[in-house]
């Protein structure tokens, strides 16, 4: 059974640094694209970017290139969405989210979410 | 890149269909047949129904179809249940391997 597990929900202070995971199960890892989606309180999705396994390539979409970090350690089927400088307007929920294949673009499993809340 | 609009919300009875409507640009949704839909019920996580704008993965059920005209998507869901009551959200490949969603649609089953 396809999984993608993510990490617990995280309370954090404007300025900190946060790593989040989706750990994936079930399928071969480094043979889909990982993508990252927010979703602020009461709004709609928001790509972030994505990134192949197997050998790292990432994307990213123009409103969150340089805002985060996308990374994958494939030795242990992980995938991880950083930043380095966290604000109050991270909050938000952070789903991780497999690609179907290689030339295609949707997303058939997702993760469970991981709550980002960023106050002081 | 801009998101792709949609209707904040949308309603009807049991049995009617309904139509979601997702617009964007000739770069994105008119530019290619990768249209995909999510639904997405409160506190979990999004579904996908609908993906290369019209096709429907194994287990959807057939009440759920897509289409397309021009740089406009929708969604139709006919018979309406109250299981359909949920948020949509459409998708589109827009070039040099990015994505766009919409700001979601609530569906209401009155």
């Amino acid at each position: 059974e396809v999984q993608l597990v993510q990490s617990g929900a995280e309370v954090k202070k404007p300025g900190e640094s946060l790593k989040i995971s989706c750990k994936g199960a079930g399928y071969s890892f480094t043979r889909h694209w990982i993508g990252w989606v927010r979703q602020m309180p009461g709004k709609g999705l928001e790509w972030m970017g994505t990134i192949f396994p197997g050998d790292s390539d990432t994307r990213y979409s123009p409103s969150f290139q340089g805002q985060v970090t996308i990374s994958a350690d494939k030795s242990i089927s992980t995938a991880y969405l950083q930043w380095s400088s966290l604000k109050a307007s991270d909050s938000a929920m952070y789903y991780c989210a497999r690609r179907v294949g290689l030339s295609t673009y949707e997303f058939d499993y997702w993760g469970h979410g991981t709550l980002v809340t960023v106050s002081s | 890149q801009s998101a792709l609009t949609q209707p904040a919300s949308v309603s009807g009875s049991p049995g009617q269909s309904i139509t979601i409507s997702c617009t964007g640009a000739s770069s994105d949704v008119g530019n290619y047949n990768l249209v995909s839909w999510y639904q997405q019920y409160p506190g979990k996580a999004p579904k996908l129904i609908i993906y290369e704008d019209t096709k429907r993965p194994s287990g959807v059920s057939n009440r759920y179809s897509g289409s397309k005209s021009g740089n406009t998507a929708s969604l139709t869901i006919s018979g309406l249940q109250a299981e359909d009551e949920a948020d949509y959200h459409c998708c589109s490949y827009a070039g040099s391997s990015t994505l766009v969603f919409g700001g979601g649609t609530t569906l209401t089953v009155l």
